[in-house]
């Protein structure tokens, strides 16, 4: 499993550089991994999904990976810009699991200008 | 757009008190959830419920936990006697269906001071 501390690990970008923030997940019947952004003082927004079927997914200037061989999760923000600056959370769901979803630790993402 | 409400954005209260956390869900959303967040740290699940009962709990979620859908609009948190482990903040969201979790939408929080 994941460890929870009081210190979010950290990424210093410059604007305009590429962000890429990791995520392992624990379980392997998870079918349905969502990347959240988390700004000071709101609740979680949803940026955005893969399912367990799917490899790659694109956004707008976000790309998600998912490798489930190594249960690890992705998220790359091309042209890094000061509103990306949050906390990230990949979360993860599982089918019969009353709909919840399973939050990592969150990773600080800071876009230095 | 719509979003989901939160009321209060700050409770302050005494250990041992009782206190309700409100939440207005998205009209048309069908799941209603909590989640709890203690600072600095990961986004928590606490219950999920649909269909006036509750489809799946935490083990956070012991017999001081309530919820409750008292009107077609609100979905509240009860907490019935808060201890100092229960300050952070809570976040309501809600869904239109269980099919798709990435549309859980959340709330702005309440955050909850116990001392």
């Amino acid at each position: 499993g994941e460890s929870v501390g009081l210190h979010l690990p950290t990424l210093s970008v410059q604007e305009g550089d590429n962000s890429i923030i990791n995520c392992a997940y624990s379980n392997s019947a998870s079918d349905y991994f969502i990347w959240y952004k988390q700004e000071s003082g709101k609740g979680p927004q949803f940026i955005i999904d893969i399912r367990s079927n799917m490899d790659k997914r694109q956004g707008q200037r976000v790309t998600v990976l998912l490798n489930k061989t190594v249960k690890h999760l992705s998220l790359q923000i091309a042209a890094t810009q000061p509103g990306d600056s949050a906390v990230y959370f990949c979360a993860e769901w599982f089918p019969g699991g009353g709909n919840k979803l399973t939050f990592g630790t969150g990773t600080q993402l800071k876009v230095e200008l | 757009e719509p979003e989901v409400t939160q009321t209060p954005s700050h409770q302050v209260t005494q250990m041992g008190q009782e206190v309700i956390l409100r939440c207005v869900p998205i009209s048309n959303h069908l799941y209603f959830y909590w989640y709890r967040q203690i600072l600095g740290q990961k986004v928590e699940f606490l219950v999920s419920f649909y269909n006036n009962e509750i489809s799946e709990k935490s083990e956070i979620f012991d017999d001081q936990f309530s919820v409750e859908r008292p009107d077609g609009s609100n979905f509240t948190l009860k907490i019935r006697s808060t201890k100092l482990e229960d300050s952070a903040m809570y976040f309501c969201a809600s869904s239109v269906s269980s099919g798709s979790p990435g549309e859980q939408f959340f709330g702005p929080g309440t955050r909850l001071t116990v001392l």
